[in-house]
């Protein structure tokens, strides 16, 4: 089977810009979260999905959204770009909510 | 969900076992105790879970205290693929899939 899978890998964006990853959780999962990842402040939870409704949500601001779709898949969005945006982005999947979960390659966001 | 210490850095042999500590003294009674490691540049790798009973799969063995305060992630036979960041993590499976994840503990396995 395979395992989670996001796009891109790699992503350089200038500030003020807006970006969209993408996540493929693993065939079945319904339940998708999402992570950053920073030198400084480690992993962060974001947000997480169920049933296309989001059921947790981190303590970010409204810059970063995301949604979930019918097959699961899901997106997150950053609008206006900053600096400090920087990070690996990391996509989780589970089959329902509360099981364990299995983690993406991450997508690296590099903001200049 | 209650907070976990782990020590930051520990080194093993290869071929040794690894104990990994982690103390949760405020753990509540359905608060499991979940370990996850990343090695470096990887998304975390799910390791293993538990509550209150000592588990055991394929890559390691979760042993819980009697008064589940703390627990000891062992991996059997160490090798080089293990050098890693291990984390320890506390959660209540009712409130979803949200991970706090702390500093772990970064494993270096040594020939």
């Amino acid at each position: 089977k395979a395992g989670v899978t996001q796009t891109p890998r790699y992503l350089i964006k200038t500030r003020g810009q807006q970006v969209t990853l993408s996540c493929s959780p693993i065939s079945g999962h319904r339940s998708v979260s999402w992570y950053q990842q920073t030198p400084g402040q480690g992993l962060q939870f974001l947000f997480e999905y169920f049933s296309e409704t989001q059921r947790n949500k981190g303590n970010f601001p409204g810059r970063f959204s995301g949604r979930q779709f019918s097959n699961s898949r899901s997106e997150m969005n950053v609008s206006t770009l900053e600096l400090g945006d920087s990070a690996l982005y990391l996509c989780a999947s589970s089959l329902e909510l509360a099981d364990e979960q299995y983690f993406g390659p991450g997508t690296r966001l590099t903001v200049t | 969900d209650a907070k976990t210490t782990q020590p930051p850095s520990m080194d093993c042999a290869e071929g040794r076992a690894a104990n990994l500590p982690c103390n949760h003294s405020t753990i509540s009674g359905n608060e499991y105790v979940y370990w996850y490691r990343q090695i470096h540049s990887q998304g975390p790798q799910y390791i293993i879970h538990g509550l209150k009973n000592n588990e055991t799969n394929e890559m390691a063995s979760l042993i819980i205290t009697e008064d589940r305060k703390s627990s000891t992630l062992i991996l059997p036979h160490a090798t080089l693929r293990d050098t890693a960041v291990y984390y320890c993590i506390v959660r209540v499976a009712a409130a979803g899939n949200k991970l706090t994840f702390g500093g772990g503990t970064r494993v270096l396995v040594k020939p």
